[in-house]
């Protein structure tokens, strides 16, 4: 079966600290979504990475897709407040039945 | 800019009732789908609709119906609600399917009791 697994499920970082969210799946990639979920509201985009190798970042978030296109990660610098909530990465295997999506990673942001 | 939007936001059922989740969008999408959200299960597809007039299983599609009334609009209902599906239910729009950046409602939150 397809699978995506995303890690770690939690994460409780110390305000100003770097951190990696890490997302692996069973097959290779069309493309792979990284959004972010605020607690009680709906999903954001936040990147799409379709390519082997590539990178993407917007503001302190950066996104890699690995060149295999099984595997990627999404790095905060310097976390804020505004970065908690929850992660999902979500898979393009090439169908059309919509994305798959991980099991998110809920972050917290300690002052 | 109102993207899509899904009613109601808060639902409370009895088991056997039936209920309709309405979900719009005004980006002129092709695509819309149905997703389920239940912590430790992640979000699950239930049924999407590649474009108007069609419509097609997800995931976890049973005790459950969607009608693509017109392209804006897509509807989710229950027919006989069991506790199992209590959830967050969310909708999303993309303009041609998963290439492209999948858009979301709000979300509805359902009780079966």
């Amino acid at each position: 079966s397809q699978e995506l697994e995303q890690s770690p499920q939690s994460l409780i970082v110390q305000e100003g600290k770097n951190l990696t969210i890490n997302c692996t799946s069973s097959k290779t990639l069309y493309g792979l979504y990284w959004y972010k979920q605020k607690y009680g509201e709906g999903l954001i985009f936040l990147m799409m990475l379709q390519k082997g190798g590539e990178e993407k970042s917007h503001e302190k978030i950066t996104a890699k897709l690995d060149e295999k296109k099984q595997q990627s990660s999404l790095h905060i610098t310097a976390s804020q407040p505004s970065h908690a909530g929850i992660y999902l990465c979500g898979a393009d295997w090439g169908g059309a039945d919509g994305l798959t999506f991980g099991k998110g990673t809920h972050l917290i942001i300690q002052p | 800019n109102a993207g899509v939007t899904q009613t109601p936001k808060f639902q409370v059922l009895k088991t056997g009732q039936s209920m309709t989740l309405q979900c719009a969008q005004d980006m002129n999408h092709n695509s819309m789908y149905w997703y389920r959200q239940d912590p430790g299960m992640g979000l699950r597809l239930i049924y999407y609709s590649a474009s108007e007039g069609t419509t097609d299983k997800g995931e976890v599609p049973n005790g459950y119906n969607v009608s693509r009334l017109n392209k804006r609009e897509f509807s989710l209902r229950l027919e006989s609600a069991a506790p199992s599906q209590t959830s967050v239910y969310f909708c999303a729009s993309s303009q041609g399917g998963v290439q492209e950046k999948l858009f979301f409602g709000s979300g509805t939150q359902l009780s079966v009791l």
